[in-house]
């Protein structure tokens, strides 16, 4: 499986701030996602990030409060802009791997809290 | 669209003793089904995946899970717990999204606590 890491692990922030989040991964892989657990909550897809095409989002989030690169095929940024304590959250990065049968494997995670 | 309910919102067992979570999905082709691991302060960790083939499937940790297609089940068993297994536990369907890409739904999560 694929290793990915997250950059930074946790962090506390402003309301109004913004917060760019990093993830790694050690393999080259076309298909990444980022998703948002609320306290207590299950995880939900933000958006879906291909290298060289821009990022689709799910209903309820839009590009301009979450924006996201994907520079590269080892590399995406997840941004949560103008935050308010609402976007409170661990945000976690995953990536599709394993060839047609693809299996998301998930990174460590940040947890964002918004004062 | 395809969903995931898991009843059982949290569970507590004895050390050594079953353990059975439960879940089921709704998804109107043959699905591909996820069992995922979420320890205190952790990221997800994959214990199996059923995509084909046979019905039940093995994972890590002395996992194991069963797709029963006639009850739209895919329940998470282990026969003897250890104090290391408490944690959330989640199930998850894949599916098409609409732009014909993969996508996982997740259910709400069983929480399980073990008792020394």
């Amino acid at each position: 499986s694929a290793v990915i890491s997250q950059k930074p692990s946790r962090d506390i922030c402003q309301r109004g701030t913004s917060l760019t989040i990093q993830c790694q991964v050690d393999s080259q892989v076309t298909m990444m996602f980022w998703y948002r657990q609320q306290p207590g909550q299950s995880l939900t897809l933000i958006a879906t990030a291909n290298q060289g095409s821009e990022a689709t989002y799910e209903s309820g989030f839009v590009i301009d409060k979450f924006p996201i690169s994907r520079p590269n095929l080892t590399f995406s940024t997840l941004t949560v802009s103008n935050m308010s304590p609402e976007d409170s959250s661990i945000y976690l990065c995953s990536v599709a791997w394993g060839g047609p049968q693809e299996t998301q494997y998930f990174g460590p995670g940040t947890r964002l809290l918004v004062l | 669209a395809q969903s995931v309910t898991q009843p059982d919102i949290h569970i507590t067992v004895s050390e050594g003793a079953s353990l059975e979570l439960r879940c089921n999905y709704s998804y109107g082709a043959t699905p591909y089904l996820f069992w995922y691991v979420q320890s205190p302060g952790q990221g997800l960790q994959l214990l199996l995946k059923y995509f084909s083939g046979d019905t039940l499937v093995q994972g890590i940790k002395g996992f194991e899970a069963e797709f029963k297609r006639s009850q739209s089940s895919f329940n998470l068993r282990k026969p003897s717990v250890h104090w290391s297994d408490a944690a959330e536990y989640f199930c998850a369907v894949c599916g098409d999204s609409v732009d014909g890409s993969y996508q996982l739904t997740f259910g709400k999560g069983t929480k399980l606590s073990v008792i020394p």
